[in-house]
């Protein structure tokens, strides 16, 4: 079946800093890629997505590319800050809702000043 | 954007006892709510769609009759976790999409339930 892995926390970073968060994917088809958020005692919030091949999805600094070659969705951001600290999760959807998603088990990023 | 909340953040109950999760869609209209389920570090898993007036669908390995959801009104959804036991502790989160493409799903801050 389709499944989502994403490299194992925890990161932890200086402000400033470079980030990336590697998502491998595997699917039939051909899955909607999500990456949402999830700051200290909220909920989970979306933070960026690409439908399709090619696709860049870009939110707050941060972006990631859906690559078909690879089937990856890694995200990245070029400089972090400490209120980017949170758990990331890799998700994908292959029934054209965010409804019924699959996701990756997270990782926390911590950043530090 | 959309708003959904969940009540309670967490719960502590004793083994055997039933507890009642709700999920609410404050802004919106949701015909649609989701519940997941983590274990720690695992996955958030899809336990189960449901669906306003009509029956959930569970997916498979997902005993329904220990998980039972209700979803009376457009912008309520509960989940009754029956004759908990110490394995069903979990953290639980619900998500419901925005109508009518469905083409985001907005999530809860999920519950932690003990069960002891």
């Amino acid at each position: 079946g389709d499944s989502v892995t994403q490299m194992e926390g925890p990161v932890t970073l200086s402000e400033e800093a470079f980030l990336t968060i590697n998502c491998t994917y595997t699917a039939t088809g051909y899955p909607s890629l999500f990456w949402y958020v999830q700051y200290p005692g909220e909920g989970l919030q979306l933070l960026l997505k690409a439908t399709k091949a090619d696709d860049k999805g870009s939110n707050k600094g941060f972006e990631a590319t859906y690559r078909k070659e690879t089937t990856s969705f890694h995200l990245e951001k070029g400089s972090v800050q400490v209120s980017d600290s949170a758990v990331y999760f890799c998700a994908l959807s292959d029934r054209g809702s965010q409804g019924n998603l699959i996701f990756g088990k997270g990782t926390k990023l911590s950043v530090k000043p | 954007g959309a708003v959904v909340s969940q009540h309670p953040s967490w719960v502590i109950c004793k083994s055997g006892t039933s507890v009642k999760i709700e999920c609410r869609s404050l802004d919106f209209q949701a015909t649609t709510m989701f519940w997941y389920r983590q274990f720690p570090k695992q996955s958030l898993m899809l336990m189960a769609t449901s669906n306003e007036g009509s029956k959930a669908t569970y997916e498979q390995g997902v005993e329904k009759d220990k998980f039972l959801i209700n979803h009376a009104s457009l912008t309520l959804s509960t989940l009754t976790v029956t004759s908990a036991h110490p394995e069903d502790s979990s953290f639980y989160i619900c998500s419901a999409s925005l109508p009518p493409l469905d083409t985001e799903a907005f999530f809860g801050q999920g519950t932690r339930l003990t069960v002891v």
